[in-house]
C-alpha cells in the first residue's frame, strides 16, 4: 500500500538555521507529493505540493523537489524563523479511478521548534 | 471565499455516550473527507464523501459513521465513545473534480474531542 516515511522530531533550531526534513514514500502509480504545516491549535494548511516528477513546490521560503528516482520530498528553508515552529506533515495524492477520486496518505509528522 | 468550518471547537463527553460533529466546506467542494489526530497515531484517515456518497472508508469500527447533505455539508457521528476516542477531528475539503491529479484538500480547524 502507499505510505509516506518522515521523522517524528522534534527537530530544534536555532533562529536563521537551514532546515531539512526528510520525506521518502512508496506509492502504486504516479502520485502528487504535499508539505502542509500545522501551527499550534490550527488544523492543517497547504504549504506546497508538487505533480510530477522534478518539480520543484515553493512557499513562504520553504521549497520541496519530487525526486522521483529516490521517491523523495525533502523539505528545505534556508533560514527559519521562530514563526515556523510548527508540525509539517507530508503527504502523497493518488488517483484511484477516472472519476478523479484520489486517496490521500499522510506522514507521522514532524515537530519543528525554532528557538530565539 | 470562506474556508472550512468544524463546529464545534472543542466537545468533552463521557464513556458511552455519542456525538455528532459538523463540517462545512468550502462553497463549491463536492468533497469532503474526515480525519482522527492524535499524538500516538498521527492523522488517520475515518472516510471521504462525495456528492452524497462514501467514496472510501478507513480501518475504523462502526461506530464512527457520516454522512453529507445536498449542500456537500458533513456530519460524522460516533457512538458508545470510549475513552480512546478522545482526540483532534479534521475535515477536509476539495474540489472532488475528476480527471485532476491536483486535488488538494482544504482543511478545517478542526473539533477537540474529550471522552473521560
Amino acid at each position: 500500500g502507499d505510505s509516506v516515511t518522515q521523522m517524528e522530531g522534534p527537530v530544534t533550531l536555532s533562529e536563521e538555521a537551514f532546515l531539512t526534513i526528510n520525506c521518502t514514500y512508496t506509492a502504486t502509480g504516479y502520485p502528487s507529493l504535499f508539505w502542509y504545516v500545522q501551527y499550534p491549535g490550527e488544523g492543517l494548511q497547504l504549504l506546497l505540493k508538487a505533480t510530477k516528477a522534478d518539480d520543484k513546490g515553493s512557499n513562504k521560503g520553504f521549497e520541496a523537489t519530487y525526486r522521483k528516482e529516490t521517491t523523495s520530498f525533502h523539505l528545505e528553508k534556508g533560514s527559519v524563523q521562530v514563526s515556523d515552529s510548527a508540525v509539517y506533515f507530508c503527504a502523497l495524492s493518488v488517483k484511484l479511478n477516472s472519476g478523479g477520486y484520489q486517496k490521500v496518505t499522510f506522514g507521522i509528522g514532524t515537530k519543528l521548534q525554532v528557538i530565539p | 471565499k470562506a474556508g472550512v468550518t468544524q463546529t464545534p471547537r472543542y466537545l468533552i463527553k463521557t464513556r458511552g455516550q455519542q456525538v455528532t460533529l459538523s463540517c462545512s466546506p468550502i462553497s463549491g467542494h463536492r468533497s469532503v473527507s474526515w480525519y482522527q489526530q492524535t499524538p500516538g497515531q498521527g492523522l488517520q484517515f475515518l472516510f471521504e464523501y462525495f456528492s452524497e456518497t462514501q467514496r472510501n472508508k478507513g480501518n475504523f469500527p462502526g461506530r464512527f459513521s457520516g454522512r453529507q447533505f445536498s449542500n456537500s455539508r458533513s456530519e460524522m457521528n460516533v457512538s458508545t465513545l470510549e475513552l480512546g476516542d478522545s482526540a483532534l477531528y479534521l475535515c477536509a475539503s476539495s474540489s472532488g473534480q475528476a480527471p485532476s491529479l491536483t486535488d488538494t484538500q482544504y482543511f478545517g480547524p478542526g473539533t477537540r474531542l474529550t471522552v473521560l
